[in-house]
């Protein structure tokens, strides 16, 4: 079956703009995860959105949102870009239960300038 | 919230040798504890994880412990190779919701 799909691959953007990122999780998976990852900086959580709904969300600032629709499909928006928000962008997607692994796309590098 | 804590945060050793890698967490509701390897330029994946109601789990060259009383769990490769050089993170969760991951350890294998 399809992995985790992420587009766009890579985008630049200038300071002020905003950007949106999409992920398509892996077929009849209703749990996507947002991570960001800078140099030295590891996995830092985003959100989490289970059925539409933002279920858990990290210490990120008001101009990071998402959403996820009724097919699972998930989008993230960041307004106001900032020089610092540049940084590879994972999503992750499992099926809800114990033990569900996380899948990882292949990330979104986004560049602000 | 759950915070995971993550040691060493680089690790380089001899090809063959062994390497170890530890974590430990905050809530003990946590029960599900995967380990991912990210390779330079790629996404993270699966290596091994392991639940709860199990202390230990191996998979060839690799083997996690775990030790619920103590809230902390652990990498172990053996016999290490140079494609074994990667970034390590380990994460707790629970039910499999919430993933939170450590800071990572970047692991060198030397020839």
């Amino acid at each position: 079956k399809a992995g985790v799909t992420q587009t766009p691959r890579y985008l630049i953007k200038t300071r002020g703009q905003q950007v949106t990122l999409s992920c398509s999780p892996i077929s009849g998976h209703r749990s996507v995860s947002w991570y960001q990852q800078t140099p030295g900086q590891g996995l830092q959580f985003l959100f989490e959105y289970f059925s539409e709904t933002q279920r858990n969300k990290g210490n990120f600032p008001g101009r990071f949102s998402g959403r996820q629709f009724s097919n699972s499909r998930s989008e993230m928006n960041v307004s106001t870009l900032e020089l610092g928000d540049s940084a590879l962008y994972l999503c992750a997607s499992s099926l809800v239960g114990q033990g569900a692994e996380a899948f990882f796309g292949q990330g979104t590098r986004l560049t602000v300038v | 919230g759950e915070n995971v804590e993550q040691h060493p945060s680089t690790l380089s050793v001899q090809e063959g040798d062994s390497a170890v890698i530890k974590c430990t967490y905050s809530d003990s509701a946590s029960n599900y504890f995967p380990w991912y390897k990210q390779e330079l330029g790629k996404r993270p994946q699966l290596i091994i994880d392991i639940r709860s109601n199990v202390g230990e789990k191996k998979d060839q060259r690799i083997a996690v412990t775990l030790n619920k009383t103590a809230k902390h769990f652990s990498l172990h490769i053996t016999e290490t190779q140079p494609e074994d050089s990667a970034v390590y993170f380990c994460a707790a969760s629970i039910d499999g919701q919430n993933f939170v991951f450590g800071p990572g350890t970047r692991l060198s294998v030397l020839p």
